[in-house]
């Protein structure tokens, strides 16, 4: 089962800030948060990964929470392209390498 | 440079009729995973090779799957009689770096439909 819970749709219009709520309640101490998407008939795309401090790069940020148990992931300006299903996932790095991936939130970047 | 490629991109078979799907990962990638997606679904984990090691077959839906990782490159998945409940998208990804900075590269995956 997936251990991360995701608002199934949102909508954001463009040239505006995308923020995508991931709860993680159950995430253990050592498990990341990692965020993938996935446009339209394509596969899933990497886009940000953190343990417990923000992250940034040049697709997005990520804010995690003090204590772990949710977190954001931030597109600054979001344009069409940025229409997808976007998906978080917490995955130990030892142990077991299997992403679960849940059904994730479907982001539609409005005109 | 060639990202994970798949083939073949569409396949339509009957129920019963067995089917081999295959995967190219980016060259030098060590670790291959297998994923479903149902219409509608988030990702399934089928299987999971990493180099050498044994595979992590812990996500094969039942014995009529199975799948195979020859010289640490092309990966074929086979379905044998198939069922119309395995039509979906199967996707595959690879991967160079292990542990935390692990990134993952999918292909476009192969729609298959089981008439």
């Amino acid at each position: 089962d997936a251990k991360t819970t995701q608002p199934p749709s949102m909508d954001c219009a463009e040239g505006r800030a995308a923020n995508l709520p991931c709860n993680h309640s159950t995430i253990s101490g050592n498990e990341y948060v990692y965020w993938y998407r996935q446009i339209h008939s394509q596969g899933p795309q990497y886009i940000i990964h953190g343990l417990k401090n923000n992250e940034t790069n040049e697709m997005a940020s990520l804010i995690i929470t003090e204590d772990r148990k949710s977190s954001t992931l931030i597109l600054p300006h979001a344009t069409l392209r940025d229409t997808a299903v976007y998906y978080c996932i917490v995955r130990a790095y030892s142990g077991t390498y299997k992403y679960i991936f849940g059904t994730g939130t479907r982001l539609k970047v409005l005109a | 440079g060639a990202g994970v490629s798949q083939s073949p991109s569409n396949k339509v078979t009957e129920k019963g009729k067995d089917v081999e799907l295959r995967c190219d990962p980016i060259s030098g990638h060590t670790a291959l995973y297998w994923y479903r997606q149902s219409l509608g679904q988030g990702l399934e984990f089928l299987i999971y090779f990493q180099g050498n090691s044994a595979p992590d077959k812990s996500g094969l839906p039942s014995d009529r799957f199975s799948a195979e990782r020859t010289g640490g490159s092309v990966s074929t998945l086979t379905i044998q009689r198939t069922q119309q409940e395995d039509s979906a998208v199967y996707l595959c990804a690879s991967s160079l770096v292990q542990g935390p900075n692990e990134k993952l590269f999918f292909g476009s995956g192969t729609q298959l439909s089981v008439l």
